[in-house]
């Protein structure tokens, strides 16, 4: 346990279904974070955001939309995607840039 | 931030220490060394960082060099439960608070 909880742990959708994954942290972190990790390639940054606001998006396309309604929760909502988004989703939070990130279980995701 | 460099693969025998390396060649002043692993199908675990000296904690030691152009991930008596992808990261602790994942050393502890 990390202190970062994802749900749901596993999600199979069809590409036409809109979904969201959640990440919670009581950590009191500033910062959070949503990784993709695709088989057998290295873990990708897809967005950062800082005291809640977005301060990178890593050329991530737009059927992900993230939200971060306040310093605890980030969401990463899913439409019309397709079989190749099929990956395991990370969330991370941290402190500051000089502190340790914390990373949540992550949520396999399944695209039919 | 800087680029790091770790072999592919990595084989320990249990009990024996396992030694990880990492070069960071380009590291500047402010960038820290980061490690962290992941076992199969688990989010990444924070082991460790540094920024010149080294430093020991319940998990680890990080032997960074003087001119901290590279890094040795030392866990002492390595155990099956070590086993994972473990990766070097160099953060210069920016403004936008990233981690940049390279492909990382998978280790295997043996029996």
């Amino acid at each position: 346990e990390t202190g970062v909880t994802q749900t749901p742990r596993h999600l199979v959708m069809g590409m036409t279904n809109k979904k969201s994954l959640k990440c919670e942290q009581h950590l009191g972190h500033n910062a959070m974070y949503w990784y993709k990790q695709s088989a057998k390639k290295p873990l990708e940054l897809m967005f950062v955001y800082n005291f809640k606001e977005q301060t990178e998006n890593n050329s991530v396309p737009s059927r992900f939309s993230p939200e971060c309604p306040n310093s605890s929760h980030l969401f990463l909502h899913l439409h019309t995607l397709q079989p190749e988004d099929s990956a395991l989703y990370l969330c991370a939070s941290s402190q500051s840039a000089n502190t340790e990130a914390f990373f949540g279980q992550g949520t396999r995701l399944t695209v039919v | 931030d800087a680029k790091t460099t770790q072999p592919t693969s990595m084989d320990c025998a249990e009990g024996r220490a396992a030694n990880l390396p990492c070069n960071h060649s380009t590291i500047s002043g402010n960038e820290y060394v980061y490690w962290y692993r992941q076992i199969h199908s688990q989010g990444p675990q924070y082991i460790i960082h540094g920024l010149k000296n080294n430093e020991t904690n319940e998990m680890a030691s990080l032997i960074i060099t003087e001119d901290r152009k590279s890094s040795t991930l030392i866990l002492p008596h390595a155990t099956l439960r070590d086993t994972a992808v473990y990766y070097c990261i160099v953060n210069s602790g920016g403004s936008n608070y990233k981690l940049t994942f390279g492909k990382g050393t998978l280790l295997t502890v043996n029996p």
